[in-house]
């Protein structure tokens, strides 16, 4: 009940186009969801987060849009940079308990 | 967002001895920092939770004897490998809880290799 299950595992996008990943959670205790931006030989930096009261989040070319009765949230990069290619991870926690419970990653690649 | 360094950045020991990764908060006063590691192309695998002044909580299946942490200040954490040894290589990431919210920033890791 722990899981955050995230796909696709690697995408592949070309330059000013439309990135999406997707994340599903069970623990309907689950109450902020933020997506962190991973390059290699670095720690992960926090691009954006949501809480369960909205059903979109947009920060600059980054939106979150999250469903709750579905369980899911996603993150879209509009107008893909060669610069966003980095690994992408969806996260979840219970803000009482502070933990967040990782996806599995998506490796971004967009293509000049 | 929160500022958050790690020394060293790289380093290699050779097997059965300890090393000490050191987690600094630098721009706020951090009463909970959690350490993580992450081997190549994987998740992060949350390792434990320090919180200042009292013992760490470490998830099931983490050796507490031989990854040993101390978060003695509000700035500061340290995760000590004792005997390393080369399965413990791997990318350790600390990262600070945002007292004013509930965000986590990371620190810049630390690539461990046991040779």
């Amino acid at each position: 009940q722990q899981q955050v299950k995230q796909s696709p595992q690697s995408l592949i996008v070309q330059k000013g186009g439309i990135s999406i990943i997707n994340c599903a959670y069970e623990n309907t205790a689950f109450d902020y969801f933020p997506w962190y931006q991973q390059f290699p030989g670095k720690g992960p930096a926090l691009l954006i987060a949501i809480r369960p009261d909205v059903s979109e989040k947009k920060e600059g070319r980054f939106t979150i849009s999250f469903n709750k009765s579905a369980k899911q949230f996603s993150l879209h990069i509009m107008d893909s940079q060669p610069g966003d290619s980095a690994t992408y991870f969806c996260a979840a926690s219970n803000i009482g308990y502070s933990t967040l419970t990782f996806g599995k990653g998506t490796m971004l690649l967009v293509s000049p | 967002g929160a500022v958050v360094s790690q020394h060293p950045s790289r380093v290699i020991c050779k097997s059965g001895t300890s090393v000490k990764i050191e987690c600094r908060s630098l721009d706020f006063q951090a009463t909970t920092m959690f350490w993580y590691r992450q081997f190549p192309k994987q998740s992060l695998m949350l390792m434990a939770t320090s919180n200042e002044g009292s013992k760490a909580t470490y998830e099931q299946g983490v050796e507490k004897d031989k990854f040993l942490i101390n978060h003695a200040s509000l700035t500061l954490s340290t995760l000590t490998v004792t005997s390393a040894h080369p399965e413990d290589s791997s990318f350790y990431i600390c990262s600070v809880l945002a007292g004013y919210s509930y965000e986590q920033y990371f620190g810049p890791g630390t690539r461990l290799t046991v040779t």
